[in-house]
């Protein structure tokens, strides 16, 4: 069962655009929303995070939106740079603890 | 401060054989996190351990097991190998992964590749 659900699963932007990424998940006990960016060759890094009692968060040029009834949260990426290129990946754990359920990542290629 | 490390970095086994993987925390952490990456799967979580116990496990068969050292390192073990165990296996650490927002980091991982 796969409880968060990661669209798309891949994205070309140009360089300073924006890309969005859009997450879904199923178990209402869930209550701690990581992103992670994973290069080749490296494990996945923490971006930024959220928690349900805030709608959005700002860190940088990543925000995360988060729509607790619709029980969906999304990432975007401003003024994409070519660095910027990398799989990211939602992820969703109930409260304290490191058992994450991910979503299935999506491919962004930033183009110069 | 070092990361997590992973050794070894790249394993080649056959069919039936076992395995061993080990990984070292960041130097404070206690909780360690085993995750199994494929194509297919993508990022599925094995078991976490903390002050040498197992505190919490996924869905994968016994023949996956792990265990942590009073250091706080971690090996992971997989017997009786199958070619659908072929994967990324990242090792991730946090200080005590019992507290909201705390920041978990994973290590580089080993490719383990089942012939």
């Amino acid at each position: 069962q796969q409880q968060v659900k990661q669209s798309p699963q891949s994205l070309i932007v140009q360089k300073g655009g924006i890309s969005i990424i859009n997450c879904a998940y199923e178990n209402t006990a869930f209550d701690y929303f990581p992103w992670y960016q994973q290069f080749p060759g490296k494990g996945p890094a923490l971006l930024i995070a959220i928690r349900p009692d805030v709608s959005e968060k700002k860190e940088g040029r990543f925000t995360i939106s988060f729509n607790k009834s619709a029980k969906q949260f999304s990432l975007h990426i401003m003024d994409s740079q070519p660095g910027d290129s990398a799989t990211y990946f939602c992820a969703a754990s109930k409260a304290a603890g490191n058992k994450l359920t991910f979503g299935g990542g999506t491919r962004v290629l930033v183009k110069p | 401060k070092a990361g997590v490390t992973q050794t070894p970095r790249y394993l080649i086994k056959t069919r039936g054989q076992q395995v061993t993987l080990s990984c070292s925390p960041i130097s404070g952490h206690r909780s360690v996190s085993w995750y199994q990456q494929t194509p297919g799967q993508g990022l599925q979580f094995l078991f976490e351990y903390f002050s040498e116990t197992q505190r919490n496990k996924g869905n994968f068969p016994g023949r996956f097991s792990g265990r942590q050292f009073s250091n706080s390192r971690s090996e992971m073990n997989v017997s009786t190998l199958e070619l659908g165990d072929s994967a990324l296996y990242l090792c991730a650490s946090s200080i005590t992964g019992g507290r909201p927002n705390e920041k978990l980091f994973f290590g580089s991982g080993t490719q383990l590749s089942v012939l």
